[in-house]
């Protein structure tokens, strides 16, 4: 079983500034990670597929980086609404299953 | 556009039996994977298990094998997720998600139905 690790579990920046993510697997994923947003009461959204593909309409402020073990998602220039919960997830080892990390929660500094 | 629209709220007693539907539009329906996603009360995200609607093909995470069943109606675009005899545990929100990569290796989730919650309580 390939453990995803996030951090840190909460964040905390100002709007304006930039937020960076980090996402940890317990063996190689090789570029298959994936990053998504969720808001309170809202449905996971995908921003990030294959560690650095924006999904369709993600604004160019969010990227993501990485390979192997290690995977950064980068917000530039912190916008008001891009404050909620983050998950990464590995697709790389389906099956058994993919497996996603427990969270990190940006929140207004 | 893409839209997957689950069926409402449940409220169920342990032991009984629920089967809950997510209808696809907007594209086409029997040629991309649909997943099942859990997320217990504030807690993350768990992959249950996909199906390719165009042959019904299914795959269950191993901790979900057994314990729920996955289906799909291609007539009328709409995926299901069963129980057939519910417990507390099983309260949760649960997503269906239309997959991003149509080989059903390469399980991520490009659009997301706007979930069901299941409560089980005696």
């Amino acid at each position: 079983e390939i453990v995803m690790t996030q951090s840190p579990a909460t964040l905390s920046v100002s709007p304006g500034e930039r937020a960076t993510l980090s996402c940890r697997a317990s063996q190689s994923v090789s570029s298959n990670l994936a990053w998504y947003q969720q808001k309170p009461g809202q449905a996971p959204r995908l921003l990030i597929y294959g560690a650095s593909t924006r999904a369709t309409g993600i604004p160019a402020r969010f990227s993501g980086s990485g390979s192997g073990t290690e995977f950064t998602l980068t917000i530039s220039s912190l916008q008001s609404e891009d404050f909620a919960v983050y998950y990464c997830q590995q697709y790389n080892n389906w099956p058994p299953a993919p497996f996603f990390g427990q969270g990190t929660k940006l929140e207004i500094k | 556009e893409v839209q997957l629209v689950q069926s409402g709220a449940e409220v169920k007693k342990p032991g009984e039996s629920l089967k809950i539907s997510c209808k696809g539009s907007g594209y086409s329906f029997t040629s991309y994977w649909i997943g099942w996603v859990r997320q217990m009360p504030g807690k993350g995200l768990e992959w249950m298990g996909i199906i390719y609607p165009g042959d019904s093909d299914t795959r269950y995470s191993p901790s979900f094998q057994g314990q729920v069943t996955i289906s799909a109606d291609k007539s009328i675009s709409t995926a299901y997720l069963q129980w057939s005899s519910l417990k507390a545990s099983d309260t949760a929100m649960y997503y269906c998600v239309r997959l991003g990569d149509s080989s059903g290796y390469l399980v991520f989730g490009d659009y997301w139905g706007q979930g069901t919650l299941v409560t089980v309580s005696s």
